[in-house]
């Protein structure tokens, strides 16, 4: 089974800076996807950005950024010129493309990030 | 455009009762997820369903049964509830592909409250 470890329960970072958030995950599989999820205070889940693992181009998404090392297992999120509305609980996220057609979610712990003005 | 979507938003339930939570994804979507989230906690597999049939079952009580229906909407079934099951429910919509590559859209969740 997949495992997603998110080692900082909390972090904090000043406006307009930059804050970097870590994940490792455990697999056996070669090939898979990586999400980072954001849960504001509202609790809605919201996508912030994909990684295919068969894709070494690390993703972005405007100011979120990921660095993503396969052989390491490491997919950390780097969000640039933190905004208060980043505020929120980061989820890390694994998925599986084996199958059929399920493909659900093994999430980590969470880090709770404080956006201090 | 349309969302997934949940009923109800919250919900209070006593210990012992039962509860239907209802979620409606995405038109054309043929997969349904139920995810359950502690307070504090991450979200957790319950069950799945792509077209209409189960396709896969996390970690849920064998009180809770789901399905899902013609229309594609899914409703989850919960009895004899406990106050651990305090939690928010989370559904999400998937329009199949076969090739991993679909995306997940998630609902706003159900808060259900057992006092």
């Amino acid at each position: 089974a997949q495992t997603v470890t998110q080692s900082q329960p909390e972090m904090s970072v000043q406006e307009a800076e930059t804050v970097t958030l870590s994940c490792t995950y455990d697999t056996s599989e070669s090939d898979y996807y990586l999400f980072w999820y954001k849960q504001p205070p509202s609790r809605q889940m919201i996508l912030v950005i994909r990684q295919e693992a068969y894709k070494q181009q690390n993703a972005t998404e405007n100011r979120f950024s990921v660095n993503f090392q396969k052989a390491a297992k490491s997919f950390s999120l780097k969000i640039s010129d933190s905004q208060l509305g980043d505020a929120a609980m980061y989820f890390c996220a694994y998925r599986s493309v084996r199958g059929g057609s399920n493909y659900k979610l093994t999430f980590g712990k969470g880090t709770l990030l404080t956006v201090n003005p | 455009a349309a969302g997934v979507i949940q009923s109800p938003r919250h919900l209070i339930k006593e210990k012992r009762e039962t509860a239907t939570l209802k979620c409606y994804p995405i038109p054309r979507h043929d997969t349904v997820y139920w995810y359950q989230q502690g307070p504090g906690q991450d979200p957790q597999f319950l069950i799945s369903f792509y077209e209409k049939m189960q396709s896969d079952k996390g970690s849920i009580p064998d009180r809770f049964s789901a399905q899902q229906f013609s229309d594609y909407h899914s409703e989850l079934n919960m009895s004899s509830l406990e106050l651990g099951d305090s939690a928010l429910y989370f559904c999400a919509s998937s329009l199949a592909t076969g090739t991993g590559d679909e995306k997940l859209f998630f609902g706003s969740g159900t808060q259900l409250s057992v006092l």
